[in-house]
């Protein structure tokens, strides 16, 4: 059971940050998927979750910038962040959302928002 | 949105202690309530959901208890490994799901 995210690095002030989390081992359709970021030296903000029937719920501190998208022929699931901002600097995680907490998270992958 | 406030902010303590960590909810989440456990550069690790159901592989040390808004995790006896920082976690309502700030559990 795994989960491997894509897509870190730097991304310039007003663009958009796109990652990927690609499923292994588990069944996809089973569980909600998650989105959860941590700023250098921060605590745990969750972003969004995306259902396997494809409805979504968003943070609403970030609900106008975020989408969370999934391919179900691929396992994978996306995360796009639009107008990022350095308040956007962090490591994001995916997760699986078990319905009673996030049993499996991914790696991480460090996205740096600067010019 | 639920706050979740966590005390204390750290702790510092030695092997072998026993120590108890706080979670209190802005408002009542019944048993909604999940611990993780996060070390340096690493991804958090879920310890404990449903407030009190010991997540599989997790050793019998770790303890939670609680309902409505006050919560805690309790380590029975320290190891080496066990210093890192906790998170909890409601998911009673949402969005948005809620962490605690965390607490850094440090060696004396």
């Amino acid at each position: 059971v795994q989960l491997l995210e894509s897509g870190g690095g730097l991304v310039q002030p007003g663009g958009s940050l796109r990652l990927s989390c690609a499923a292994s081992g588990f069944t996809f359709s089973s569980y909600a998927m998650s989105w959860v970021r941590q700023a250098p030296g921060k605590g745990l903000e969750w972003i969004g979750s995306i259902y396997y029937s494809g409805s979504t719920y968003y943070n609403p501190s970030l609900k106008s910038r975020v989408t969370i998208s999934v391919d179900t022929s691929k396992n994978q699931f996306s995360l796009k962040l639009s107008s990022v901002t350095a308040a956007d600097t962090a490591v994001y995680y995916c997760a699986r959302d078990d319905y009673g907490g996030f049993d499996i998270w991914g790696q991480g992958t460090m996205v740096t928002v600067s010019s | 949105a639920i706050r979740m406030t966590q005390s204390p902010s750290s702790l510092s303590a030695s092997t072998g202690d026993r120590v108890t960590i706080t979670c209190r909810a802005s408002q009542g989440i019944s048993s909604y309530l999940a611990w993780y456990q996060q070390k340096p550069g690493k991804a958090p690790k879920l310890l404990i959901y449903a407030a009190s159901t010991l997540q599989s592989g997790v050793p019998s040390r770790f303890s939670g208890s609680g309902s409505g808004t006050d919560f805690t995790l309790t380590i029975s006896c320290l190891q080496s490994e066990d210093f890192a920082t906790y998170y909890c976690q409601q998911y009673y309502s949402y969005p948005p799901y809620s962490f605690g700030q965390g607490t850094k559990l440090e060696i004396k």
